[in-house]
């Protein structure tokens, strides 16, 4: 068991519809990291937030969101889904910035009909 | 854009055998390296990290990886394998002076007795 805790672990939703993946990090840490996991793909770097502050972005389209709130617990919104955004969405957590060990969740994952 | 590169996509050894997964990364300055490993319907755990000082590093399970700046490689090997080492490997980069952690496309471990 990491210490992060991701909700929900299995999503089925429709095209068009929007989620929200939610992400407790492990007590202390401040960074929130989130990937997106799929077949063709790999992992990708999504977004990560340090203390509440948003301090990298990657591959994240414009139809995803995230924030990371006071009590430091993240989420994902995921809006106007579509097919090809059935995936296994992960979130990480570290103690530190940046250079530190990252502490995964199990991971949510969605799929698109 | 900075990025690692993992050469092979599966790669399979027999019990016992040494275990070399090839990891290259693309920047003039060092940049934080990580290696992690992700067992089936698990999420990603950490192997190793180099951040600076020794460029040997060791890890858990019998795994070490030696930062070679000349080659730009952050190669992992472990002397014998063994059948739980089998699972699937990422090579991660956080490029010089960002809060990002990239990974690598992945190589699978196979493991044969």
């Amino acid at each position: 068991d990491s210490g992060v805790t991701q909700t929900p672990k299995h999503l089925i939703t429709a095209t068009g519809q929007r989620v929200t993946l939610r992400c407790s990090p492990r007590s202390g840490d401040l960074s929130v990291y989130w990937y997106q996991q799929s077949l063709d793909q790999g992992l990708q770097f999504l977004i990560h937030y340090y203390n509440g502050e948003e301090r990298a972005k990657g591959n994240i389209l414009e139809r995803f969101s995230a924030q990371q709130f006071p009590d430091l617990h993240s989420e994902l919104n995921l809006s106007s889904l579509e097919l090809g955004d059935s995936a296994l969405y992960f979130c990480a957590s570290s103690v530190t910035q940046v250079g530190g060990e990252l502490f995964f969740g199990e991971g949510s994952r969605l799929t698109v009909l | 854009a900075q990025s690692v590169t993992q050469l092979g996509s599966h790669v399979s050894v027999s019990e016992g055998a040494l275990v070399l997964l090839r990891c290259n990364y693309s920047s003039s300055v060092p940049p934080y390296l990580f290696w992690y490993v992700q067992y089936p319907n698990q999420g990603l755990q950490l192997l190793l990290k180099y951040t600076t000082g020794a460029t040997l590093v060791k890890g858990i399970n019998g795994f070490e990886a030696e930062f070679k700046k000349s080659e730009t490689s952050f190669h992992l090997t472990k002397p014998s394998a063994h059948m739980s080492d089998a699972a699937e490997y990422f090579c991660a980069v956080t490029p010089y002076n960002t809060d990002k952690l990239i990974f690598g496309t992945g190589t699978r471990l196979q493991v044969f007795p």
